[in-house]
């Protein structure tokens, strides 16, 4: 069964500093992977996916994240954190079939910005 | 317009009530979800619809019940509420045949059990 470890509960990063989220997983197949964003009070937001081809996967609001077969993670990187980013991260792999769709999503990581 | 709009947002009820909760979507997409984000932000699908028919149960209590009037609806109905229960439950939906993986959530509903 596929799972996701994000080991990291909170991570603070200075205003302007980079960031990177660490997220494992553990599927048979090659994976199909997702960071989302929840901000306070929010529903998720797909941030960036990864299915095939380049490995480093660039999505929306500056984010970018790598695959890495060998360590099996795909960490989620940002070179300047800005104080909107504070939010919850949740990485995500996911199994597909004809009519559905569905998410195992990691525990999360929640990012604190300070000044 | 909201593209996944879920009601109530807050919910404090008694052990043992009935609730529901509702989800509606206008994105055209045929597919909904449900699912329950517990205390410590862990989020597990419970249910998934693909027009109108269950295409996901995940071992998911008999006193919670999906029903799907239309491809834009999908409603959580909960019998007997336990504390357990409390939780903030998200509606999702997708297009089976669009982008793989993007689901679009509403804002949530959290429920609390008292």
């Amino acid at each position: 069964a596929q799972s996701v470890t994000q080991p990291d509960i909170h991570i603070t990063v200075s205003e302007g500093a980079s960031l990177e989220l660490r997220c494992n997983y553990s599927y048979g197949a090659t994976p199909y992977l997702f960071w989302y964003v929840q901000s306070p009070g929010q529903g998720l937001q797909l941030l960036l996916k990864y299915f095939s081809g380049d490995t480093l996967v660039q999505g929306i609001k500056g984010f970018e994240a790598e695959f890495k077969r060998s360590q099996s993670s795909f960490n989620l990187r940002k070179p300047s954190v800005h104080w909107s980013d504070a939010a919850e991260y949740f990485c995500a792999v996911g199994t597909f079939r004809t009519g559905f769709q569905k998410l195992v999503f990691g525990t999360g990581t929640r990012l604190l910005v300070s000044p | 317009d909201t593209a996944v709009s879920q009601t109530p947002k807050y919910l404090v009820t008694q052990m043992g009530n009935d609730k529901s909760i509702k989800c509606e979507q206008n994105l055209g997409h045929d597919t909904m979800y449900w699912y329950k984000q517990d205390s410590k932000k862990f989020l597990k699908i419970m249910f998934s619809y693909n027009n109108k028919e269950l295409i996901i149960n995940e071992t998911v209590p008999n006193r919670f019940s999906p029903k799907s009037p239309d491809k834009a609806h999908l409603n959580l109905h909960i019998n007997s509420l336990e504390l357990g229960d409390s939780a903030v439950y998200f509606c999702a939906s997708s297009q089976s045949e669009g982008v793989i993986g993007e689901l679009f959530f509403g804002e949530g509903s959290r429920l609390t059990v008292l």
